[in-house]
């Protein structure tokens, strides 16, 4: 099945700090989605986004698909952006959400 | 996007007892899948509710361990039996639909001592 890899796994940012996470996964994707897990573990979607560029406030996201990697683009960082952040896809016939092993960000005042 | 209503959010059990988790979608979906995340780990595929059929469960899962029902297009149920410490993690309910991704349930974040 599809491995999705995500870098960095921890990150440390001053408030108002920029910062880009990145994931890549080994096989196209018919699916690709980028959650935050706020410190009380609910699972926030903010992109789906298997193809292209999208933009949300201060997040954004590209993912290339013929290059088979996403990014996360998180601008003027709060101490709410705080938590882990997954990216996930579905590669090929299966309807199966596979997740990769998150990045932890602490957002510091 | 569909919401979804996950209870309880939170419980302490007693080893060797179960807990049935449920989760209520607000439209009716075909697939809903239920997925494990140990404490600092990411998540965890257990197995996919189908309507009509049994479940279908991933490697390293059984229904002995992790039955689960889906009696209708909106509801399903997943219960943990016989606990044992190990099995103390977040347990959550996901749906797909066509243009949103999947969507999540709040999670139900399991003890058991």
């Amino acid at each position: 099945g599809i491995q999705v890899e995500q870098s960095p796994p921890d990150l440390i940012l001053q408030e108002g700090a920029n910062s880009t996470l990145r994931c890549n996964f080994s096989d196209s994707v018919n699916n690709l989605q980028w959650f935050h897990q706020n410190p009380w573990g609910q699972l926030i979607n903010l992109f789906y986004i298997p193809s292209g560029t999208k933009q949300n406030g201060r997040l954004s996201a590209t993912t290339v698909a013929t290059e088979r990697y996403s990014l996360l683009y998180i601008s003027s960082s709060q101490t709410t952006d705080s938590g882990v952040y997954f990216c996930a896809a579905i590669s090929g016939a299966t309807n199966k959400l596979i997740f990769g092993t998150g990045t932890l960000l602490a957002v510091q005042p | 996007s569909a919401v979804i209503s996950q209870k309880p959010s939170r419980d302490i059990c007693q080893r060797g007892t179960s807990l049935t988790i449920q989760c209520q979608v607000d439209s009716q979906v075909t697939m809903m899948f239920w997925y494990r995340q140990q404490p600092g780990q990411s998540l965890t595929l257990i197995a996919t509710a189908n309507q009509g059929s049994e479940a279908t469960y991933e490697s390293g899962f059984v229904i002995d361990k992790f039955p689960i029902s889906r009696p209708n297009l909106t509801f399903s149920t997943l219960t943990v039996s016989n606990m044992s410490p190990e099995d103390s993690s977040i347990y959550l309910c996901s749906v797909g639909q066509f243009s949103y991704g999947y969507t999540f349930g709040s999670g139900t974040r399991l003890t058991v001592v």
